[in-house]
């Protein structure tokens, strides 16, 4: 199946500073991308959609200005978690998508593990 | 989003077949059905997905009901790497997929 990897796969960042983690789409190109947040214990929580080229849209309740989304070629997208704290650590997952037919299908990333100190 | 309802756990034994239900009564007509699975720490991964007609693949087999009200994910024969936690999905707006809190599968040896 298609590859999304995810980097880094774990960082300790402190309160107040900013992280960025990555989304490629190593073999395939995605037009759409999607992000996740996993706190422990729980199911994913879709947090915003990613298209090549325009604004992301955000789930409700989803900060856009902490949360910057950046998609700018179709196998790249960057996930900027801003003036983070402690609340904000969580595994992050990225997903591209793939099209056949009229459905699709979503390859995940590998997750990030974001631990805010 | 159309919501659906998976047990929250279940049980098998290694080699034998498992079948994991899920009711979605309130799917849609153009609604597909998706399944992912995850394991501890990882991304989820793509099992099977389907419309109207039962699916096959190397992986799984999905069989849907007629009324599409309700659909059982098959693992042919369990091994201990299909401990996860199964999560069935309607996909509705676009590829915007909303996660349940998905089944969470042990294989026993």
């Amino acid at each position: 199946g298609a590859v999304v990897s995810q980097h880094p796969s774990r960082v300790i960042c402190k309160s107040g500073t900013s992280v960025k983690i990555e989304c490629r789409s190593l073999d395939f190109q995605a037009t759409t991308m999607f992000w996740y947040r996993q706190f422990p214990k729980q199911s994913l929580m879709l947090m915003a959609t990613s298209n090549e080229g325009s604004k992301a849209t955000y789930e409700q309740g989803v900060e856009k200005d902490k949360f910057l989304i950046n998609h700018a070629s179709l196998t790249l997208s960057t996930l900027t978690v801003t003036s983070a704290h402690p609340e904000d650590s969580s595994f992050y997952i990225c997903s591209a998508r793939s099209t056949s037919g009229g459905a699709s299908e979503q390859y995940f990333g590998p997750g990030t593990r974001l631990t805010v100190t | 989003d159309a919501k659906t309802t998976q047990p929250n756990s279940m049980e098998s034994n290694e080699e034998e077949p498992v079948h994991l239900p899920c009711n979605h009564s309130t799917i849609s007509g153009t609604d597909y059905i998706h399944w992912y699975r995850q394991l501890p720490s990882q991304g989820p991964e793509y099992v099977i997905h389907g419309l109207t007609s039962n699916v096959n693949n190397r992986m799984a087999s999905l069989a849907i009901a007629e009324d599409r009200k309700s659909s059982t994910l098959i693992l042919h024969r369990a091994t201990l790497r299909d401990a996860a936690v199964y999560y069935c999905i309607l996909e509705t707006s676009g590829s915007r997929l909303t996660f349940g809190e998905g089944t969470q599968l042990t294989v026993n040896p």
